[in-house]
């Protein structure tokens, strides 16, 4: 099984829907992130949170709210989805005192 | 701001030859991390290798390794006896100590010919 494990794997979804990217860890890792992938663009961190009473932003929350439900799990909304969030959505973990993340396989999100 | 860039969009090489990527970041930082990763078909993201700012001896892994100029600012990677499965898009990124995020590339697409 995938440490880093998120659901659904892809998911097309229509204008104005809310939609929820849902993350788990089975690593016991604290940081939990959000990124997202687009072509030409690499990976840019939507939200990161510490702990379960720790939620930040990154350098596109704009239209996005997380939810990080115990110390293993972490979840995305967009509340009301827009064409430009089609993307490819990645959870990352690590732990304090580490420099690199380990990334899950990827949401695919087509909005149409 | 701290910068990654990667110039090649695309790059290519005939299996079991050597291939190397460029990547080049802006940083006023002294103290830092640097990574490649890796990203199949699959699209999980794989770290390949990592670099210490602090260390001057290039880091390796099995058939890969890195070129660490600091004074350039440059983080190039070598890929060795190219196979198959080395087919992929690979991403630059950086970080600094204690900051949130990894800062990555633009990706450079990797192909291997038979």
């Amino acid at each position: 099984d995938a440490d880093v494990t998120q659901t659904p794997r892809n998911r097309i979804t229509k204008t104005g829907k809310r939609i929820m990217l849902e993350c788990s860890q089975t690593k016991g890792h604290d940081r939990m992130y959000w990124y997202r992938q687009d072509p030409g663009l690499g990976l840019r961190l939507i939200y990161y949170s510490f702990d379960v009473k720790d939620i930040n932003k990154g350098e596109i929350s704009d239209g996005y709210s997380v939810s990080r439900q115990a110390q293993a799990k972490f979840s995305l909304s967009l509340e009301s989805a827009i064409p430009n969030q089609t993307a490819l959505y990645f959870c990352a973990t690590s732990e304090g005192g580490m420099a690199e993340a380990f990334f899950g396989q990827g949401t695919r999100l087509t909005v149409v | 701001a701290q910068t990654v860039t990667q110039s090649q969009p695309e790059m290519s090489v005939q299996e079991a030859e050597t291939v190397t990527l460029s990547c080049t970041y802006d940083t006023s930082e002294s103290d830092y991390y640097l990574f490649w990763y890796k990203q199949p078909p699959s699209r999980q993201m794989i770290l390949v290798i990592r670099q210490e700012a602090y260390k001057q001896q290039n880091a390796t892994e099995n058939r890969f390794s890195v070129n660490f100029q600091k004074a350039a600012k440059s983080f190039s990677l070598k890929i060795s006896d190219s196979q198959l499965g080395d087919a992929a898009m690979y991403f630059c990124a950086y970080r600094r100590p204690g900051a949130q995020k990894l800062v990555f590339g633009q990706g450079t697409r990797l192909t291997i010919n038979p």
